[in-house]
């Protein structure tokens, strides 16, 4: 089966300006999250979605990250204006969702790798 | 809130040879899952091995097993054989066992580096 699919693979963009990545997920898998791993630490959740709901967004600076998810299937997720804190690999992961069959089990895509300058 | 520490941030190998990587967390839950992720320079995670904290029998997956200590809160990754593609970043993840709420909360990572 396709894995999780995620693009760009590498963006480059200047401090302020806005920048959106793309999360297509394994067919099926009603749970998507999307994760912020900065260099030299371990991924962060930003925003846990089940179907086209918000399940967890605490972790998700409002002020200028947003995600959407429509239809249930592929997600977006847009900062804007960036910062240089935002450097960062965005990671996009989905599950079955169903706890007895998704087994707490994950798959990631390969992540968008965000330089700010 | 749930933490993850890992305590090595770069550890080698002889090729063949055994490696442990440890990890502790912290939680007041009595249920949940424990993982080790590998992450190579590819960037994407790809589960190495699973935990269930009610399971006594700790986890194997062919060359890769656990050493899960509840009371301790330790869950260690032993490899086995190591080999080249072996060599990667290595992550311990705690997730709660609540339908709708699986989340993973991550270690800081260990660089595991395999010498020839």
């Amino acid at each position: 089966e396709a894995g999780v699919a995620q693009s760009p693979r590498y963006k480059i963009i200047e401090k302020r300006q806005s920048v959106a990545f793309w999360c297509n997920p394994i067919s099926g898998h009603a749970t998507l999250y999307w994760y912020q791993q900065i260099l030299g630490q371990g991924p962060k959740l930003l925003i846990q979605f089940q179907n086209n709901g918000v399940v967890d967004d605490s972790q998700l600076p409002k002020d200028r990250f947003s995600a959407e998810r429509l239809k249930g299937v592929d997600s977006t997720l847009k900062i804007q204006p960036a910062k240089l804190e935002d450097s960062a690999v965005y990671l996009c992961a989905s599950s079955l969702g169903q706890l007895q069959l998704a087994k707490n089990i994950q798959y990631f895509g390969a992540g968008t790798r965000l330089s700010v300058l | 809130a749930q933490t993850v520490t890992q305590s090595q941030p770069e550890m080698s190998v002889q090729e063949a040879e055994t490696v442990t990587l440890s990890c502790t967390y912290d939680t007041s839950e009595s249920d949940y899952y424990l993982f080790w992720y590998k992450q190579p320079p590819s960037r994407q995670m790809i589960l190495v091995i699973r935990q269930e904290a009610y399971k006594q029998q700790n986890a194997t997956e062919n060359r890769f097993s656990v050493n899960f200590q509840k009371a301790a809160k330790s869950f260690s990754l032993k490899i086995s054989d190591s080999q080249l593609g072996d060599a990667a970043m290595y992550f311990c993840a705690y997730s709660p066992p609540r339908f709708g709420n699986e989340k993973l909360t991550f270690g800081t990572g260990t660089r595991l580096t395999i010498i020839p």
